[in-house]
């Protein structure tokens, strides 16, 4: 069965303190892992697309990265606006469907 | 505004009343899904459908009645919902179920069963 397990659950960063938020899973035959992003009341928004190991994205302060076993989100210098949780979701082959198995997130908070 | 719009927000029933969840993306996209989304849990695949046919059922109960009618509109049928039953419910779309492509959600109908 597919896994994907998100550490920490919680994270409290002061304004500019730079960290990493983990992803680790267990799928077989990977096709993709992405990371949203989950603001209270609203739905994810889709921030990044990893297909293979050694790959990296980055938007503004934020850098993915994908090894065989886990993703890291590096936040750099994070502002308040980054508040949020963050959720990793990998997709893999399930017969004709890829399926898509998400973590239950990292509530990231920066304080002023 | 993602091109993936949920109505109602917010809607609260009991737990002999009939209602539905409407979903509308605006994106081309051939996938819709609905999911459900409990505190301090991953989010919980319900249904997919691809070109209006549904290609996954995930064991929900069949107080939960999905319909597409066609790539751009999904609805969720409720009735005589459980207590339990009160969380979030997204609505996704993506290109096709056979690409790698992110889903994209909308904001969510929070439903509260009385």
């Amino acid at each position: 069965e597919d896994q994907v397990t998100q550490s920490p659950e919680a994270l409290r960063l002061q304004e500019g303190e730079s960290s990493s938020l983990n992803c680790s899973y267990t799928v077989s035959g990977l096709r993709g892992l992405f990371w949203y992003r989950q603001d209270p009341g609203k739905g994810p928004e889709f921030l990044f697309t990893l297909y293979s190991a050694g790959e990296e994205k980055e938007k503004e302060r934020l850098k993915a990265t994908l090894t065989k076993k886990e993703s890291f989100l590096h936040i750099t210098a994070p502002k308040p606006e980054d508040s949020a949780t963050y959720l990793c979701a990998v997709q893999a082959n399930s017969g004709g469907y890829q399926k898509v198995t998400f973590g239950i997130g990292t509530k990231l908070q920066v304080i002023p | 505004e993602t091109g993936v719009t949920q109505t109602p927000r917010h809607l609260v029933m009991g737990m002999t009343n009939k209602k539905s969840l409407k979903c509308e993306q605006h994106l081309g996209h051939n996938a819709m899904y609905w999911y459900k989304q409990s505190a301090k849990k991953p989010l919980e695949l319900m249904f997919v459908y691809n070109f209006k046919e549904q290609t996954e059922n995930n064991s929900v109960p069949s107080r939960f009645s999905p319909e597409c009618p066609n790539s751009s509109h999904l609805f969720l049928h409720l009735h005589t919902l459980q207590p339990e039953d009160s969380a979030l419910y997204l609505c996704a779309s993506s290109q096709d179920i056979g690409e790698d492509q992110p889903q994209h959600f909308g904001d969510g109908t929070r439903l509260s069963i009385l």
